[in-house]
């Protein structure tokens, strides 16, 4: 069972809508959780990261949110547009004693349709 | 901007071929990562490496193994390539924090 759960799986908006994707994570003690977008045929680019003590982290139309206690985090989008269709990547990391540990989820297919 | 290149985009080997992945990276990172990308599995970690000539085993290195001879080049090769590594693969690169920075990756088909 992979200890980073992304839902939806897929989905499909409309342009201009908001949309919001959600990360669950039973991997712990963590010392960050990062999102990623991928294009596809793309490798994946770093959108945004949190430390354990943040709740909330914005960059542009994308905002994440993190809340430790219940271990979930979420990646809201704000106005989307055609090009936002990607895959998102939800990524929780953990410092262990060889380092940085990196648990992926399986990411949410994103399309943004006219 | 930190800039990871892969030798190819796309590759298509015949079954127990020797197969080599390069991926460059040019800003000086000591730690490089190759993971293979399945859908339904995530990004799965197949070798890292912290310096050059050292390289540690990730969470499935069977059927590959790695060379870092000069700190901005890893490879990645599969001695003898089969079915099952059809895959995308992903070079990353780090300096010291959990950032890391990704290739375009390389869809390799095994036929």
């Amino acid at each position: 069972k992979n200890q980073v759960e992304q839902s939806p799986q897929s989905l499909i908006i409309l342009e201009g809508k908001n949309c919001t994707l959600q990360c669950n994570y039973t991997v712990s003690p963590f010392s960050n959780l990062r999102w990623y977008k991928q294009d596809t045929g793309r490798g994946p680019v770093s959108l945004t990261i949190m430390t354990f003590s943040e709740n909330t982290k914005s960059n542009g139309r994308y905002t994440a949110t993190l809340d430790a206690d219940t271990k979930q985090s979420s990646l809201h989008i704000t106005a989307s547009q055609l090009s936002d269709s990607a895959s998102y990547i939800c990524v929780v990391i953990l410092l262990t004693g060889g380092g940085n540990k990196l648990t992926f989820g399986t990411g949410t297919q994103l399309k943004v349709e006219l | 901007d930190v800039k990871v290149t892969q030798s190819s985009r796309y590759l298509v080997k015949r079954t127990g071929e020797k197969v080599f992945l390069e991926c460059v990276q040019d800003m000086d990172h000591e730690n490089m990562f190759w993971y293979r990308q399945d859908p339904g599995l995530g990004l799965r970690l197949i070798y890292f490496s912290y310096d050059v000539k050292m390289k540690e085993k990730g969470d499935i290195p069977e059927g590959y193994s790695v060379s870092r001879e000069k700190k901005e080049r890893f490879s990645l090769i599969l001695e003898s390539a089969s079915t099952n590594q059809t895959s995308m693969y992903l070079c990353a690169s780090s300096l010291l924090a959990p950032e890391q920075f990704f290739g375009p990756g390389t869809r390799l088909t095994v036929l």
